[in-house]
């Protein structure tokens, strides 16, 4: 069975610094991954997807980016964090064949300070 | 473009009465459309989604949703709410190939006991 992994859960950094959110998956090949921001416990703000290695597609111009330096990890990163940056991320991923919902991990609460 | 329409913010129903959480939706092409639930602090999880055939797909934890193509709506539904159905719930919408999917914001569900 395929399972998501992101950590850490919890982080608290201070403005300015720098971010780096990992995510894996496990027991699936070349999925489709997703990085979202929840802000106040509602609507999700889709941030980047990939297709494959190498490819991200940003949906936000902001101080974020991401990458995908292997088939089943997504990094989300930043080289200098803002007070607006707070919220709740998610990693998701979904098949290229057959499933077409999306499977999310259990997230990581971020507040910049 | 594509977007998603939650009307209601929150939904409350008594314990044991039928539920309706409400979606409309707006797609250039043809859609892939889905129900997702989400617990406090925790990720998204995958309710039911409709991809192509019969307009009343099911899903889990006795949850079902209606597509309905000439009013451009997904509502979802469920016979008799448990307590242990309150929680967020989002309808996303996806333009059938691109890969990309649109949430909601959100409809807060309370069943009352």
């Amino acid at each position: 069975s395929q399972t998501i992994h992101q950590w850490p859960a919890t982080l608290v950094q201070p403005v300015g610094s720098p971010l780096s959110l990992e995510c894996t998956v496990e027991g699936t090949s070349n999925p489709n991954l997703y990085w979202y921001r929840q802000a106040a416990g509602r609507g999700l703000q889709l941030l980047f997807y990939s297709v494959g290695i190498g490819q991200i597609s940003s949906e936000v111009p902001q101080n974020l980016s991401a990458s995908r330096p292997q088939d089943r990890q997504f990094i989300l990163s930043s080289k200098k964090l803002l007070l607006s940056d707070s919220g709740f991320y998610l990693c998701a991923w979904s098949g290229r064949i057959g499933n077409y919902e999306q499977y999310f991990g259990p997230g990581t609460r971020l507040t910049v300070t | 473009a594509q977007s998603v329409a939650q009307p209601e913010d929150q939904v409350n129903v008594a314990e044991g009465n039928p539920l309706t959480v409400k979606c409309t939706y707006s797609v250039s092409g043809n859609p892939y459309l889905f129900w997702y639930v989400q617990y406090p602090n925790r990720g998204l999880q995958f309710l039911l989604k409709y991809i192509t055939g019969d307009n009343l797909v099911k899903g889990s934890y006795g949850f079902e949703a209606e597509f309905n193509k000439s009013q451009t709506s997904f509502h979802l539904k469920k016979p008799s709410a448990l307590v242990s159905d309150s929680a967020l719930y989002f309808c996303a919408v996806e333009n059938r190939g691109y890969q990309k999917v649109t949430f909601g914001t959100g409809t807060k569900l309370q069943v009352i006991p």
